[in-house]
Protein backbone atom coordinates (compact mmCIF):
# COMPACT_ATOMS: atom_id res chain seq x y z
CA UNK A 1 0.00 0.00 0.00
CA UNK A 2 1.32 3.66 -1.05
CA UNK A 3 0.90 6.07 1.59
CA UNK A 4 1.32 9.83 1.49
CA UNK A 5 1.82 11.79 4.64
CA UNK A 6 1.05 15.13 4.99
CA UNK A 7 1.61 18.06 7.73
CA UNK A 8 0.67 20.03 9.14
CA UNK A 9 -3.11 18.72 9.36
CA UNK A 10 -4.33 22.09 10.33
CA UNK A 11 -2.58 25.18 9.89
CA UNK A 12 -4.08 28.79 10.93
CA UNK A 13 -2.20 31.87 9.71
CA UNK A 14 -2.84 36.15 9.85
CA UNK A 15 -3.16 37.57 5.98
CA UNK A 16 -0.06 37.99 4.63
CA UNK A 17 2.12 35.52 5.92
CA UNK A 18 4.00 32.85 3.68
CA UNK A 19 3.40 29.01 4.46
CA UNK A 20 4.70 25.56 3.17
CA UNK A 21 2.84 22.66 3.21
CA UNK A 22 4.53 18.71 2.75
CA UNK A 23 3.26 15.93 1.47
CA UNK A 24 5.87 12.82 2.05
CA UNK A 25 6.16 8.87 1.18
CA UNK A 26 7.97 5.99 0.99
CA UNK A 27 7.04 5.42 -2.44
CA UNK A 28 7.81 6.57 -6.03
CA UNK A 29 5.41 8.19 -8.05
CA UNK A 30 5.28 8.87 -11.83
CA UNK A 31 3.52 12.02 -11.18
CA UNK A 32 1.84 14.03 -8.30
CA UNK A 33 -1.42 16.20 -8.11
CA UNK A 34 -1.83 18.90 -5.75
CA UNK A 35 -5.24 19.72 -5.91
CA UNK A 36 -7.82 22.18 -3.25
CA UNK A 37 -11.05 21.45 -2.08
CA UNK A 38 -13.50 23.52 -0.57
CA UNK A 39 -16.75 22.77 0.98
CA UNK A 40 -19.39 21.29 -0.55
CA UNK A 41 -17.47 20.93 -3.54
CA UNK A 42 -15.11 18.16 -4.88
CA UNK A 43 -11.39 18.46 -5.26
CA UNK A 44 -9.82 21.01 -7.96
CA UNK A 45 -7.11 20.07 -9.43
CA UNK A 46 -4.15 22.80 -9.08
CA UNK A 47 -0.88 21.52 -10.66
CA UNK A 48 0.37 18.36 -11.97
CA UNK A 49 4.21 17.46 -11.59
CA UNK A 50 6.18 14.84 -13.40
CA UNK A 51 9.65 15.15 -13.45
CA UNK A 52 12.33 14.87 -10.67
CA UNK A 53 13.55 18.18 -8.77
CA UNK A 54 10.32 20.32 -10.71
CA UNK A 55 9.52 23.48 -9.72
CA UNK A 56 6.20 24.53 -10.65
CA UNK A 57 4.53 28.24 -10.11
CA UNK A 58 1.05 29.32 -10.51
CA UNK A 59 0.44 33.14 -8.93
CA UNK A 60 1.74 33.22 -5.62
CA UNK A 61 1.51 29.21 -5.04
CA UNK A 62 5.24 27.17 -5.83
CA UNK A 63 4.72 23.50 -6.12
CA UNK A 64 8.18 21.51 -5.90
CA UNK A 65 8.42 17.60 -7.03
CA UNK A 66 11.48 15.89 -5.23
CA UNK A 67 14.47 14.68 -6.59
CA UNK A 68 13.21 11.11 -6.25
CA UNK A 69 10.04 12.09 -6.94
CA UNK A 70 8.75 10.66 -3.37
CA UNK A 71 7.92 14.14 -1.85
CA UNK A 72 6.53 17.75 -2.64
CA UNK A 73 6.11 20.90 -1.21
CA UNK A 74 2.97 23.62 -1.73
CA UNK A 75 4.68 27.01 -0.94
CA UNK A 76 2.37 30.22 -0.56
CA UNK A 77 3.41 33.29 -0.58
CA UNK A 78 1.43 35.99 1.10
CA UNK A 79 -1.70 34.14 2.07
CA UNK A 80 -5.16 35.25 1.76
CA UNK A 81 -8.38 34.65 2.91
CA UNK A 82 -9.62 33.13 -0.70
CA UNK A 83 -7.19 30.76 -0.11
CA UNK A 84 -8.48 28.82 2.64
CA UNK A 85 -9.60 25.39 2.40
CA UNK A 86 -8.26 21.55 2.35
CA UNK A 87 -4.97 21.07 0.30
CA UNK A 88 -4.60 17.34 -0.86
CA UNK A 89 -2.00 15.95 -2.26
CA UNK A 90 -2.16 12.50 -4.39
CA UNK A 91 0.56 10.79 -5.83
CA UNK A 92 0.02 8.64 -9.13
CA UNK A 93 0.95 5.29 -10.73
CA UNK A 94 -0.53 3.92 -14.06
CA UNK A 95 -3.94 5.67 -13.35
CA UNK A 96 -4.84 4.82 -10.36
CA UNK A 97 -4.37 8.23 -7.10
CA UNK A 98 -3.31 7.67 -3.58
CA UNK A 99 -4.47 10.87 -1.48
CA UNK A 100 -3.06 11.91 1.58
CA UNK A 101 -4.92 12.91 4.53
CA UNK A 102 -5.17 16.77 3.49
CA UNK A 103 -3.96 19.98 4.74
CA UNK A 104 -6.92 22.25 6.15
CA UNK A 105 -6.24 26.17 5.45
CA UNK A 106 -7.60 28.80 7.73
CA UNK A 107 -6.45 32.42 5.89
CA UNK A 108 -7.57 35.10 8.57
CA UNK A 109 -7.92 38.88 7.37
CA UNK B 1 -20.36 22.26 -20.09
CA UNK B 2 -21.35 19.78 -17.12
CA UNK B 3 -17.99 17.44 -16.59
CA UNK B 4 -19.02 15.14 -13.67
CA UNK B 5 -22.57 14.60 -12.60
CA UNK B 6 -23.31 13.12 -9.37
CA UNK B 7 -26.90 11.98 -8.00
CA UNK B 8 -28.08 12.13 -6.07
CA UNK B 9 -26.48 14.90 -3.96
CA UNK B 10 -28.16 13.88 -0.18
CA UNK B 11 -29.36 10.69 0.99
CA UNK B 12 -30.26 9.21 4.52
CA UNK B 13 -30.71 5.32 4.14
CA UNK B 14 -31.87 2.71 7.27
CA UNK B 15 -29.24 0.09 7.88
CA UNK B 16 -29.66 -2.74 5.57
CA UNK B 17 -31.81 -0.99 2.67
CA UNK B 18 -30.06 -0.57 -0.72
CA UNK B 19 -28.96 1.99 -2.86
CA UNK B 20 -27.59 3.15 -6.25
CA UNK B 21 -25.04 6.05 -7.24
CA UNK B 22 -24.76 7.16 -10.36
CA UNK B 23 -21.65 9.14 -12.19
CA UNK B 24 -22.52 10.66 -15.11
CA UNK B 25 -19.59 12.40 -17.21
CA UNK B 26 -19.49 14.38 -20.42
CA UNK B 27 -15.66 14.67 -21.55
CA UNK B 28 -15.29 11.12 -23.37
CA UNK B 29 -13.31 10.29 -20.66
CA UNK B 30 -12.26 6.12 -20.42
CA UNK B 31 -10.97 6.19 -16.25
CA UNK B 32 -13.45 6.45 -14.02
CA UNK B 33 -13.36 6.73 -10.04
CA UNK B 34 -15.23 5.98 -7.37
CA UNK B 35 -13.86 7.63 -4.00
CA UNK B 36 -15.26 8.18 -0.23
CA UNK B 37 -14.32 10.53 1.88
CA UNK B 38 -14.30 10.52 5.96
CA UNK B 39 -13.40 13.43 8.24
CA UNK B 40 -10.21 13.54 8.85
CA UNK B 41 -8.66 11.80 6.20
CA UNK B 42 -8.01 12.42 2.32
CA UNK B 43 -9.85 10.03 -0.36
CA UNK B 44 -9.76 6.40 -0.45
CA UNK B 45 -10.58 4.65 -3.62
CA UNK B 46 -13.47 2.46 -4.01
CA UNK B 47 -13.71 0.93 -7.37
CA UNK B 48 -12.68 2.67 -10.69
CA UNK B 49 -13.03 1.55 -13.90
CA UNK B 50 -10.53 1.67 -16.54
CA UNK B 51 -12.68 1.45 -19.71
CA UNK B 52 -16.41 0.88 -20.85
CA UNK B 53 -17.41 -3.01 -19.41
CA UNK B 54 -14.24 -3.21 -17.13
CA UNK B 55 -14.51 -2.68 -13.66
CA UNK B 56 -11.53 -2.99 -10.72
CA UNK B 57 -11.40 -3.00 -7.06
CA UNK B 58 -9.99 -0.47 -5.16
CA UNK B 59 -8.34 0.43 -1.77
CA UNK B 60 -11.64 -0.34 0.59
CA UNK B 61 -14.25 -1.93 -2.21
CA UNK B 62 -16.12 -4.42 0.13
CA UNK B 63 -19.70 -3.54 0.61
CA UNK B 64 -19.94 -2.02 -2.64
CA UNK B 65 -20.19 -3.15 -6.29
CA UNK B 66 -20.07 -0.70 -9.27
CA UNK B 67 -21.39 -1.47 -12.87
CA UNK B 68 -19.77 0.50 -16.07
CA UNK B 69 -22.12 -0.50 -18.84
CA UNK B 70 -21.96 2.82 -20.86
CA UNK B 71 -18.71 5.18 -21.01
CA UNK B 72 -19.75 7.87 -19.55
CA UNK B 73 -21.80 6.60 -16.35
CA UNK B 74 -20.33 4.63 -13.18
CA UNK B 75 -22.85 3.64 -10.95
CA UNK B 76 -21.73 2.79 -7.04
CA UNK B 77 -24.39 0.11 -5.63
CA UNK B 78 -24.95 -0.12 -1.51
CA UNK B 79 -26.27 -3.84 -1.55
CA UNK B 80 -26.76 -3.86 2.39
CA UNK B 81 -25.82 -0.59 4.02
CA UNK B 82 -24.16 -0.33 7.12
CA UNK B 83 -23.49 2.79 9.26
CA UNK B 84 -19.98 2.88 8.69
CA UNK B 85 -20.95 2.99 4.88
CA UNK B 86 -21.80 6.83 6.04
CA UNK B 87 -19.73 9.53 4.37
CA UNK B 88 -19.13 11.90 1.47
CA UNK B 89 -18.73 9.36 -1.95
CA UNK B 90 -16.65 11.66 -5.07
CA UNK B 91 -16.93 10.00 -8.69
CA UNK B 92 -13.96 11.64 -10.62
CA UNK B 93 -13.01 11.00 -13.91
CA UNK B 94 -9.89 10.96 -16.06
CA UNK B 95 -8.64 10.32 -20.01
CA UNK B 96 -6.26 8.05 -18.78
CA UNK B 97 -3.26 6.81 -17.71
CA UNK B 98 0.02 9.20 -17.85
CA UNK B 99 1.52 11.75 -15.75
CA UNK B 100 -0.68 14.75 -17.39
CA UNK B 101 -3.91 13.14 -17.40
CA UNK B 102 -5.42 14.78 -13.93
CA UNK B 103 -8.81 13.49 -12.52
CA UNK B 104 -12.26 15.74 -12.67
CA UNK B 105 -14.25 15.02 -9.72
CA UNK B 106 -17.85 15.54 -8.95
CA UNK B 107 -19.33 17.47 -6.17
CA UNK B 108 -20.19 14.41 -4.46
CA UNK B 109 -22.99 12.70 -2.68
CA UNK B 110 -23.84 12.97 1.01
CA UNK B 111 -24.59 9.50 2.59
CA UNK B 112 -26.41 9.00 5.53
CA UNK B 113 -26.94 5.24 7.22
CA UNK B 114 -28.86 5.31 10.37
Amino acid sequence: TQLLEQSPQFLSIQEGENLTVYCNSSSVFSSLQWYRQEPGEGPVLLVTVVTGGEVKKLKRLTFQFGDARKDSSLHITAAQPGDTGLYLCAGTNAGKSTFGDGTTLTVKP
Amino acid sequence: NAGVTQTPKFRVLKTGQSMTLLCAQDMNHEYMYWYRQDPGMGLRLIHYSVGEGTTAKGEVPDGYNVSRLKKQNFLLGLESAAPSQTSVYFCASSYGTGGYQPQHFGDGTRLSIL
